[in-house]
């Protein structure tokens, strides 16, 4: 497997409270993403990374903010949570030089706001 | 909260059965297209990959079909095993771009 970590694995928040999820790994990739998954939509592309301090959004980056200050580690900030982000949130890396290849995803953190 | 396999088509089959799982892509300018295994309470594990310039290509049991006029992909999965029972999802890329689109999935049931 993959060494993807993402930090915590579950988490209830309260509305309008910062919030910070952590995906670490120990592979060394270029290419790390943030997807959140929901019922009837699957996984959705938060914001991406293609190199220390270089991000990009993806379809559903409203609301959400990141930083990669480090190869292995890729944060993923909700400034001010609300319940339409209480959702399940999966890291993943690609595993070759390119972005080209397949991605191998972390457990998953599961997100509530109340 | 709801499980990610509520609203999904369901795929129902018998134990030894050979099943067949449908995707259906939406850019004509992808050139590498991706199965995902997803099991409850889990993250999506990669299972078998193409790209456009093969239509088949095999695994461990499983066998991924491209049709590139009409857009669609194909998972099969022989002798299926209800450890196989999962959400599996498509996955599509287009060479230059860093990021992988996904479809909804489908979830498959395997009965003993």
């Amino acid at each position: 497997d993959a060494g993807i970590t993402q930090s915590p694995r579950h988490k209830v928040t309260e509305t309008g409270t910062p919030v910070t999820l952590r995906c670490h790994q120990t592979e060394n990739h270029r290419y790390m993403y943030w997807y959140r998954q929901d019922p009837g939509h699957g996984l959705r592309l938060i914001h991406y990374s293609y190199g220390v301090k270089d991000t990009d959004k993806g379809e559903v980056s409203d609301g959400y903010s990141v930083s990669r200050s480090k190869t292995e580690d890729f944060l993923l900030t909700l400034e001010s949570a609300t319940s339409s982000q209480t959702s399940v949130y999966f890291c993943a890396i690609t595993a070759g030089r390119e972005a080209n290849t397949e991605a191998f995803f972390g457990q998953g953190t599961r997100l509530t706001v109340v | 909260g709801e499980s990610v396999g509520l609203h999904l088509p369901t795929l129902s089959v018998q134990e030894g059965d050979n099943s067949i799982i449908n995707c259906a892509y939406s850019n004509s300018a992808s050139d590498y297209f991706i199965w995902y295994k997803q099991e409850s309470g889990k993250g999506p594990q990669f299972i078998i990959d193409i790209r456009s310039n093969m239509d088949k290509r095999q695994g461990q049991r499983v066998t991924v079909l491209l049709n590139k006029t009409v857009k669609h992909l194909s998972l099969q999965i022989a002798a299926t095993q209800p450890g196989d029972s999962a959400v599996y999802f498509c996955a599509e890329n287009m060479l230059g771009y860093s990021t992988l689109t996904f479809g909804k999935g489908t979830m498959l049931l395997v009965s003993p």
